[in-house]
């Protein structure tokens, strides 16, 4: 069983696209994130959601909008994809702010 | 978040033991220090966490210095699956929960055969 899954794992797009992407996780957590892996391989927080409240929104363009159906799903959404916008995106979990987290296998986001 | 200084890059010998070292000489009395690693191609995956005593769990041990101003992740027997990055992170536990974890640039274990 995958703790944590990500539709799609790839996802190649045009510039200026709107595109989704999906995590679930069935661990039974309250809190899920997104987290961002640029081309030199920075891993960087861009939300977290604990019960399906926005806690952390780490300076990221409004282009991105998570969105938290239940406690078991966090989807991004991103309108008007950039070149910049290129990177693998990973989700996580955990229960409370202070467990440890378990990730998803990423989504390669490429933008041409 | 307080920082930590880890080498870019180790390598070991199958079945031989690693300490991977985590300099964090601004650490506070609050702070966590947490191990991830991430596999190629795959997610962080968590190691092992501690605040003040050596820690052990199935997959490595975690020795804290006793002024915690530096760890060391040790692997007993390297395998070629513990080939990855290995990200030493601090956590402040105070005043509530800590939602983020602040990955550095990480120490890149490469294992011979």
């Amino acid at each position: 069983d995958t703790a944590v899954s990500q539709t799609p794992k790839y996802l190649v797009t045009q510039m200026g696209n709107d595109k989704s992407i999906k995590c679930e996780q069935n661990l039974g957590h309250d809190t899920m994130y997104w987290y961002k892996q640029d081309s030199k391989k920075f891993l960087k927080i861009m939300f977290s959601y604990n019960n399906k409240e926005l806690i952390i929104n780490e300076t990221v363009p409004n282009r991105f909008s998570p969105k938290s159906p239940d406690k078991a799903h966090l989807n991004l959404h991103i309108n008007s994809l950039e070149l910049g916008d290129s990177a693998v995106y990973f989700c996580a979990s955990s229960q409370g702010g202070r467990s440890e987290q378990y990730f998803g296998p990423g989504t390669r986001l490429t933008v041409t | 978040d307080a920082k930590t200084t880890q080498p870019n890059s180790m390598e070991s010998n199958e079945e031989e033991p690693v300490h991977l070292p985590c300099n964090h000489s601004t650490i506070s009395g609050t702070d966590y220090i947490h191990w991830y690693r991430q596999l190629p191609s795959q997610g962080p995956e968590y190691v092992i966490h501690g605040l003040t005593s050596n820690v052990n769990n199935r997959m490595a041990s975690l020795a804290i210095a006793e002024d915690r101003k530096s760890s060391t992740l040790i692997l007993h027997r390297a395998t070629l699956r513990d080939a990855a990055v290995y990200y030493c992170i601090l956590r402040d536990w105070s005043g509530g929960s800590n939602y983020k974890l602040t990955f550095g640039k990480g120490t890149l274990l490469t294992v011979n055969p």
